[in-house]
């Protein structure tokens, strides 16, 4: 049940663009992105409930594919503190609990 | 301030024993979870709650259980049942409704068992 995100892990200089992506097998109600420093909790970035629906600010956005199972993490313009893992988490439709994918290590270099 | 708050830090302890971790919020969460993290393979849910006195298991609930005698406390214990269980340990908890909401998460417990 736990979604499948890609890729495994990314580098890029600062100020390149990345893409993250999360996919279920299962019917989604919601997805959740977070991210994760190394040795601290996970933060909360956004959460997408709606098919298509699209949210964020400035740099960072998400988009959910209602129809598709997936759901994107859009990083514009990188910068050094966006380094750490991202996580996406999907809760599925009568299922009140929020399963999480293997992770997307993001490294910024200077 | 409101949070969640997990104790200890750091937990020592030697193969064969019981180990229980601490996770205590004082958000009004009804949804409480606990998630186990190792290298590579992102956080797997072991249980959670959705209401005082009840509990499901997660994906990986083998070796492990849990009780929530009150809102705001979700303790969990590591048996000896468990094979493999030095990890970095996270509890969260939410707000239950109509529409999901965001997870708050502890600092975590880092279990070492020797």
């Amino acid at each position: 049940q736990q979604p499948v995100q890609s890729p495994q892990a990314v580098i890029l200089r600062e100020g390149e663009d990345a893409v993250i992506n999360c996919s279920s097998s299962k019917a989604l109600y919601s997805v959740h992105w977070y991210r994760q420093k190394h040795g601290e909790a996970p933060v909360f970035l956004m959460i997408l409930l709606k098919g298509g629906e699209q949210k964020g600010h400035e740099k960072i956005s998400a988009s959910f594919n209602e129809k598709k199972q997936q759901s994107s993490l859009y990083l514009t313009a990188s910068q050094l503190s966006y380094s750490g893992t991202y996580f996406c988490g999907t809760e599925m439709w009568g299922a009140q609990k929020l399963v999480f994918g293997q992770g997307t290590r993001l490294t910024i270099n200077p | 301030d409101g949070g969640i708050t997990q104790s200890p830090k750091y937990l020592f302890r030697k193969e064969g024993q019981n180990v229980t971790l601490s996770c205590e919020q004082n958000l009004n969460h009804d949804a409480m979870y606990w998630y186990r993290q190792d290298p590579g393979q992102g956080l797997r849910l072991i249980y959670y709650s959705q209401i005082v006195n009840d509990f499901q298991k997660g994906d990986i609930a083998e070796g492990y259980s849990v009780s929530r005698e009150k809102k705001e406390s979700f303790p969990l214990t590591v048996t000896s049942a468990q094979k493999n269980p030095t990890a970095f340990y996270l509890c969260a908890s939410s707000i239950i409704g109509t529409a999901s909401t965001e997870a708050f998460f502890g600092q975590g417990t880092r279990l070492t068992v020797v």
